[in-house]
């Protein structure tokens, strides 16, 4: 069974930069796996961020990328903004047919 | 507007069938691949099932292959979720996603909540 792997929680002052990261419990992530990451708040339905490892959905400010960093993906957020603070899910594509959701990380600004 | 409208949720007792649907309007949803995510209240994101755009071809989660079938209506711009033999387990807000650019979802719907319950 693949395990995608998110840090639970991470915490970011207004205006700061974060990296998030997504991981396999076996093995390394890459641009091959297609990554897509996604922000959620309470009561709401997910929100594209990030397609195909770096790709900006539209709409979304280029303060957020994705990026490959070392064997994980990760999203990057910078001049963080108070309405940044949501739960944040990377999705990998894992072949045949079959996609993978991280647990995701609750981004904390304060 | 281009949007995803689920339906098609209740309670339903351990063993029992639902079937989910989701309306697609204002784009062409015959162009495009499409996808169930579900989530437990207050947990992660959980990928379901994915149907191509014609579908010809269909993908499902371990936990749910043999027990759910997606299928599609293009004529009526709708996407189906089957699910039977329903555990508690299934219990979950059911989401439609819009299968975007490079293997991603890049359309949600509001959901709709399915409850395993005797």
């Amino acid at each position: 069974q693949t395990v995608v792997t998110q840090e639970p929680s991470f915490s970011v002052s207004p205006g700061g930069t974060v990296t998030l990261t997504c991981g396999l419990r076996s093995g390394s992530v890459s641009t091959s796996h297609s990554v897509s990451w996604y922000r959620q708040t309470p009561g709401q339905a997910p929100r594209t961020l990030i397609y195909s490892t770096n790709g900006r959905s539209s709409g979304v400010p280029d303060r957020f990328s994705g990026s490959i960093l070392g064997n994980k993906a990760a999203l990057t957020i910078t001049g963080a903004q108070a309405d940044d603070e949501s739960d944040y899910y990377c999705m990998v594509y894992m072949g045949s047919g079959i996609w993978v959701f991280g647990g995701g990380t609750k981004l904390t600004v304060l | 507007e281009v949007q995803l409208v689920e339906s098609g949720g209740g309670l339903v007792q351990p063993g029992g069938s639902l079937r989910l649907s989701c309306a697609a309007s204002g784009f062409t949803y015959n162009n495009y691949w499409m996808h169930w995510v579900r989530q437990v209240p207050g947990k992660g994101l959980v990928w379901v099932s994915h149907i191509h755009n014609d579908g010809s071809v269909t993908s499902y989660a371990d936990s749910v292959k043999g027990r759910f079938t997606i299928s599609r209506d293009n004529a009526k711009n709708t996407l189906y979720l089957q699910m039977d033999s329903l555990r508690a387990e299934d219990a979950a807000l059911y989401y439609c996603a819009r299968g975007g650019r490079g293997w991603g979802l890049d359309l949600w719907g509001q959901g709709t909540l399915v409850t395993v319950s005797s």
